[in-house]
C-alpha cells in the first residue's frame, strides 16, 4: 500500500479561483514533506518543505500546511494562473541516518486552470 | 549554480535493442544521484540510486542497470529493452542533508515500440 495519498486525483479551475490539494501519509518516522510542482514532459521542481515543527509555510501564491498529528498536509493555490497547470506531487521523507532520505512518492493531483 | 543535463530528451527504440541514459551534473561535488520513472498518471517509481562513484543500489530488480563511472555522471542501461520499459525517466541529485530537495533533469520520454 502506498504511504503516501494525495486526492483529489485530478482537478479542474478557473483562471482566478483558489484550490486546495490534500495529501495524507502513514510514514513514520517521519522528517519532512516537500510539495513539488511538475510541469508537462518537465522534471518536479521544489516548490515548498515542511518539518515536523512547521504548520504552515507560503511560497508566493502556493501555501502548505502541515498537521503532523494526524499525518495530513495541504497545498492551497490563490488567484490561479494558467501556468499552475501542472501535477502537484506530495513527497515524505521518513527520518533516519541514510542520507537518501527514503522518500515516499505521492501519485500526484493533475491540476487544469482554464480561462 | 548546480544544474543537471539529461539527454536524449526523447527516444524510440524497438524491442530487443540496448539502452543507454546519460545524466550529468554540474556546480556540485559527491551528490547522491537517482534514475526515477514515471508511467503515465502514476507516481514516481525509484529505479536506483547512487551515493558515490562505482556505489550503486537498486531498488527494483529489472532488466536496466546503472553505473556512476564519474563523480557527477550517472547511466542507465539496459542490453535488451522490453515493451514494459516504455515510460518518463527523470534523473535527480541531492545533496546529503535529509532535508535537501531532489533536482531533477527534464526526463527522457523512452517508448519501446
Amino acid at each position: 500500500k502506498n504511504q503516501v495519498e494525495q486526492s483529489p486525483q485530478s482537478l479542474i479551475i478557473l483562471e482566478g479561483k483558489n484550490c486546495t490539494l490534500q495529501c495524507n501519509y502513514t510514514v513514520s518516522p517521519f522528517s519532512n514533506l516537500r510539495w513539488y510542482k511538475q510541469d508537462t514532459g518537465r522534471g518536479p521542481v521544489s516548490l515548498t518543505i515542511m518539518t515536523f515543527s512547521e504548520n504552515t509555510k507560503s511560497n508566493g501564491r502556493y501555501t502548505a500546511t502541515l498537521d503532523a498529528d494526524t499525518k495530513q498536509s495541504s497545498l492551497h493555490i490563490t488567484a490561479s494562473q494558467l501556468s499552475d497547470s501542472a501535477s502537484y506531487i506530495c513527497v515524505v521523507s521518513a527520518g533516519g541516518t541514510d542520507s537518501w532520505g527514503k522518500l515516499q512518492f505521492g501519485a500526484g493531483t493533475q491540476v487544469v486552470v482554464t480561462p | 549554480s548546480q544544474t543537471i543535463h539529461q539527454w536524449p530528451a526523447t527516444l524510440v527504440q524497438p524491442v530487443g535493442s540496448p539502452l543507454s541514459l546519460e545524466c550529468t551534473v554540474e556546480g556540485t561535488s559527491n551528490p547522491n544521484l537517482y534514475w526515477y520513472r514515471q508511467a503515465a498518471g502514476r507516481g514516481l517509481q525509484l529505479l536506483f540510486y547512487s551515493v558515490g562513484i562505482g556505489q550503486i543500489s537498486s531498488e527494483v530488480p529489472q532488466n536496466l542497470s546503472a553505473s556512476r563511472p564519474q563523480d557527477r555522471q550517472f547511466i542507465l542501461s539496459s542490453k535488451k529493452l522490453l515493451l514494459s520499459d516504455s515510460g518518463f525517466y527523470l534523473c535527480a541529485w541531492k545533496g546529503p542533508s535529509v532535508i535537501s530537495p531532489l533536482h531533477f533533469g527534464n526526463g527522457t520520454r523512452l517508448t519501446v515500440t
